[in-house]
């Protein structure tokens, strides 16, 4: 079992649409969570920390469910420049992140 | 704030010549990383380091790969000899800490022909 898991998709959907990712992880003594969007032949750049308590920037909300172990990312009324590949990255308290090998989303005009 | 500034953009070499890859972290942040990323095997780390000095090289792929940190501010990543199978985009990044998000260089575009 990978150590960070996600749907791969793609995830296709309409402008203003609602769509929500998830994304597991294995070790429970994992300390810190983060999300990215990565564009095409472009670097990952960070989109945002999750928290215990969950967190929202704008349209983006992001949850983490420890006893569950996953996190989760929710993107209202979606834009066509939201369309990217979305990472999940678990830090595991040893300096060591561990990525998921992302989400694509496409939003269609 | 500059972020993390990687050099050069793109390079393309012929196979059999060292490629020396630069990273300039972002000012204060104590961790460094060094990633490839392939289509075929996706983003993996290559080394890391913690004030300076080399933690984890295990994902080194072979001897013909080195990595350096001379000073806070600057870092290299060498490759002698390079290979057609070395092409890959090549990326930095920095963080605080060791748990904080970690911030990309715009990558080095690596092509060995």
């Amino acid at each position: 079992r990978k150590e960070v898991e996600q749907d791969p998709g793609p995830f296709n959907v309409p402008e203003g649409a609602t769509v929500a990712f998830n994304c597991t992880y294995s070790n429970s003594a994992s300390q810190s969570f983060f999300w990215y969007r990565q564009d095409c032949r472009k670097e990952p750049k960070l989109l945002m920390s999750v928290y215990s308590s969950g967190n929202e920037d704008g349209r983006f909300t992001a949850q983490l469910n420890r006893a569950s172990q996953y996190i989760s990312l929710l993107i209202r009324d979606s834009k066509l420049s939201d369309s990217a590949t979305y990472l999940c990255v678990v830090n595991k308290g040893t300096y060591k992140y561990i990525f998921g090998t992302g989400t694509r989303l496409k939003v269609l005009a | 704030d500059a972020g993390v500034i990687q050099s050069p953009r793109h390079e393309v070499t012929e196979m059999g010549q060292e490629v020396t890859l630069r990273c300039k972290p972002i000012s204060g942040h104590d961790y460094l990383f060094w990633y490839r990323q392939t289509m075929m095997r996706g983003l993996e780390l290559l080394i890391y380091f913690n004030n300076n000095v080399p933690i984890d090289d295990s994902g080194m792929p072979e001897d013909r790969f080195s990595a350096k940190m001379p000073n806070a501010s600057f870092s290299t990543l060498k490759i002698q000899p390079s290979e057609p199978r070395d092409s890959a985009v090549y990326f930095c990044a920095s963080s605080l800490r060791g748990v904080g998000p970690q911030h990309f260089g715009d990558g080095t575009r690596l092509s060995i022909l």
